[in-house]
């Protein structure tokens, strides 16, 4: 069975510009969620989409958004990149909604954003 | 609000020796706990978790952690560790009502031959 992939592993983006990453879950998990990673802040969640909808938002601001597909795949954006937007972003694949009993989640190996 | 605190930035061991790395959370009902490891450019690997029931709970790569409600403690035990085992370690705490995972700050393990 395959596990979370993420695309691209590796971007660098010059400041001002957008960017988007993808994540493709586990076969038949409906939860995607994205969590920024960075040596200062350490590991943030972002959003989770489960069914398409967005079911939890963490605080960062607008220039983040995410979208999920009806096949449970899922997209970041990051809009007017800025230097702090430089992390590693991680997406985790649940079967069913994170915070529901028994829901483990099942990270991919994130993609590594350099905003320069 | 939830939290985790993992109060060992850094530790090193030598390999073949046991290991504990320290998780102490803060939530206001019962907390689903997780370990994590990740490897240097890697994502997140779940070791263990717990949800209910035993609270000694078993994992991969020969590992095991104990809840201890009145500790508010989920600690992470190895008895003889390999070098293979040099990692970041992550303790994360999650629950009703709370559907994100909170992670601790990490604790980075390095093992000396």
């Amino acid at each position: 069975k395959a596990g979370v992939t993420q695309t691209p592993r590796y971007l660098i983006k010059t400041r001002g510009q957008q960017v988007t990453l993808s994540c493709s879950p586990i076969s038949g998990h409906r939860s995607v969620s994205w969590y920024q990673q960075t040596p200062g802040q350490g590991l943030q969640f972002l959003f989770e989409y489960f069914s398409e909808t967005q079911r939890n938002k963490g605080n960062f601001p607008g220039r983040f958004s995410g979208r999920q597909f009806s096949n449970s795949r899922s997209e970041m954006n990051v809009s007017t990149l800025e230097l702090g937007d430089s992390a590693l972003y991680l997406c985790a694949s649940s079967l069913r909604e994170q915070g529901l009993r028994g829901t483990e989640a099942f990270f991919g190996q994130g993609t590594r954003l350099t905003v320069v | 609000a939830q939290s985790v605190t993992q109060p060992d930035i850094h530790i090193t061991v030598s390999e073949g020796a046991s290991l504990e790395l320290r998780c102490n959370y803060s939530y206001g009902a019962t907390p689903y706990l997780f370990w994590y490891v990740q490897s240097p450019g890697q994502g997140l690997q779940l070791l263990l978790k717990y949800f209910s029931g035993d609270t000694l709970v078993q994992g991969i790569k020969g590992f095991e952690a104990e809840f201890k409600r009145s500790q508010s403690s989920f600690n992470l035990r190895k008895p003889s560790v390999h070098w293979s085992d040099a990692a970041e370690y992550f303790c994360a705490v999650g629950g009703t009502g709370r559907r994100a995972l909170t992670f601790g700050s990490g604790t980075r393990l390095q093992v000396q031959p």
